[in-house]
């Protein structure tokens, strides 16, 4: 699995803004991605996912964009809450399976 | 609908005892995984079981086992724990089948080992 180190990186946005989480993945076979939202004392809160026959997907306040041919993904969250500060996730499937390998995390803190 | 239900939520234990892990799935889904995360290696994948059957496993020594029972609720036990197995397991569930259906998580059994 991926070896991160013990500091977040973190994204610290106004009330209000716009926010936009970054993760690179890394398999090229992937085509299945997921984003999570963890809260402290919780388990990862899916968010929404994309298939690779996409490139974009909408849900509610949120929006995820994948990008093949670099292997990114982003989670954009329309006008940020104090409810959106969390660590976030985006996790690829490499094959069939249930099997999931997840990025590093981002953690968002929203302030007044 | 209930969500994924771990138990228990804390564990203490000590090193070279064993523990066993439970897990009880969205109603309806067949397939559940098992992920360990820790601050320093972040969330990786243990096993996956579907219909009974481990499909795919993680790069984890052998202590490292698990079990699904014909109700889809499934197990896992650590033997012979070490210091290193202090993390936050947890268990997440799907549809299963291949159908690449979001997995939905429980909130996780937090593990101690003294």
């Amino acid at each position: 699995g991926e070896s991160v180190g013990l500091h977040l990186p973190t994204l610290s946005v106004q009330e209000g803004d716009n926010s936009i989480i970054n993760c690179a993945y890394s398999n090229s076979a992937s085509d299945y991605f997921i984003w999570y939202k963890q809260e402290s004392g919780k388990g990862p809160q899916f968010i929404i996912d994309i298939r690779s026959n996409m490139d974009k997907r909408q849900g509610q306040r949120v929006t995820v964009l994948l990008n093949k041919t670099v292997k990114h993904l982003s989670l954009q969250i329309a006008a940020t809450q104090p409810g959106d500060s969390a660590v976030y996730f985006c996790a690829e499937n490499p094959d069939n399976t249930d099997k999931l390998i997840f990025g590093t995390g981002t953690r968002l803190q929203v302030f007044p | 609908k209930a969500g994924v239900t771990q138990t228990p939520r804390y564990l203490i234990k000590t090193r070279g005892q064993q523990v066993t892990l439970s897990c009880s799935p969205i109603s309806g889904h067949r397939s559940v995984s098992w992920y360990q995360q820790t601050p320093g290696q972040g969330l990786q994948f243990l096993f996956e079981y579907f219909s009974e059957t481990q499909r795919n496993k993680g790069n984890f020594p052998g202590r490292f086992s698990g079990r699904q029972f014909s109700n889809s609720r499934s197990e896992m036990n650590v033997s012979t724990l070490e210091l290193g197995d202090s993390a936050l397991y947890l268990c997440a569930s799907s549809l299963g089948g291949g159908t690449n259906q979001p997995q939905h998580f429980g909130d996780g059994t937090r593990l101690s080992i003294l």
